[in-house]
C-alpha cells in the first residue's frame, strides 16, 4: 500500500512566481491536511480537506494561499506571488474516510519550497 | 498552540529504553495522545497513540497515567536509527493536530 505521495520534493521558485504542490494521500484515504514547517520549527496546521470541500483552512494565510481537493486529482496547495518568507518545507498528511479509534493522519515526505 | 510539554533533549545509550516524557494537563475526555516522530527533515511517522490504556505496537510503548494529564513513550531497545525529534500531541483524528517543538532523542553508542 503506497504511502502520501508529494512531488514535487523540492521545488525553487523566484520572488513573485508561482508554486504548486502536489499531494496524492494513501488509496482509500479521503481526508487530506496540509502542514508547513519552518526552519527550526515544529509543523504548523495550514489546511484540511475532503474531497471538493474546505473544511478548516484555519491556518492558512488569508491572501496568496489556496488550497484544493478535487474530486478526481490530487491535493493541490498553491501559493501565488511567492516571497522568500514561503520557504520552508510543506507536509501532505491524509486520513481514510471512516477511521475509527485506530486511524490517525499518515505524512508524506513533503516538498522544500526555496525561494529565491 | 501546542497543548503539550515535552523536555527539549534526551539522551540514550544504544540498546536502552529511551523513555521520553510528556505532559497534557488540559487533555479532554475524548482527545487521544498520539506519537509520532520526525527523522532529519523527513516527513513525521505515526508511531503510536492512545486514549486511557496503555498501547503497544511493535515500535513503541505508550504509558498514559491514570488522570491522563501526563504519558511516556517507550522504545525499548533504543538503536542509532532512533535518533529523532519525537512529538507528543494531543487531539482528535479529522482535526488539526499542533505540533510543538518536540523532544530530540539522541541515541549513542
Amino acid at each position: 500500500n503506497a504511502g502520501v505521495m508529494q512531488n514535487p520534493r523540492h521545488l525553487v521558485r523566484r520572488r513573485g512566481q508561482e508554486a504548486r504542490l502536489r499531494c496524492s494521500p494513501m488509496k482509500g484515504h479521503s481526508h487530506v491536511y496540509w502542514y508547513r514547517q519552518l526552519p527550526e520549527e515544529g509543523l504548523k496546521f495550514m489546511v484540511y480537506l475532503q474531497k471538493e470541500n474546505i473544511i478548516d483552512e484555519s491556518g492558512m494565510p488569508k491572501e496568496r494561499f489556496s488550497a484544493e481537493f478535487p474530486k478526481e486529482g490530487p491535493s493541490i496547495l498553491r501559493i501565488q506571488q511567492v516571497v522568500r518568507g514561503d520557504s520552508a518545507a510543506y507536509f501532505c498528511a491524509s486520513s481514510p474516510q471512516y477511521g475509527g479509534s485506530l486511524d490517525t493522519q499518515y505524512f508524506g515526505p513533503g516538498t522544500r519550497l526555496t525561494v529565491l | 498552540d501546542a497543548k503539550t510539554t515535552q523536555p527539549p533533549s534526551m539522551d540514550c545509550a544504544e540498546g536502552r529504553a529511551a523513555n521520553l516524557p510528556c505532559n497534557h494537563s488540559t487533555i479532554s475526555g475524548n482527545e487521544y495522545v498520539y506519537w509520532y516522530r520526525q527523522i532529519h527533515s523527513q516527513g513525521p511517522q505515526y508511531i503510536i497513540h492512545g486514549l486511557k490504556n496503555n498501547e503497544t505496537n511493535e515500535m513503541a510503548s505508550l504509558i498514559i497515567t491514570e488522570d491522563r494529564k501526563s504519558s511516556t513513550l517507550i522504545l525499548p531497545h533504543a538503536t542509532l536509527r532512533d535518533t529523532a525529534v519525537y512529538y507528543c500531541i494531543v487531539g482528535y483524528n479529522f482535526n488539526k493536530f499542533y505540533f510543538g517543538s518536540g523532544t530530540k532523542l539522541n541515541v549513542k553508542p
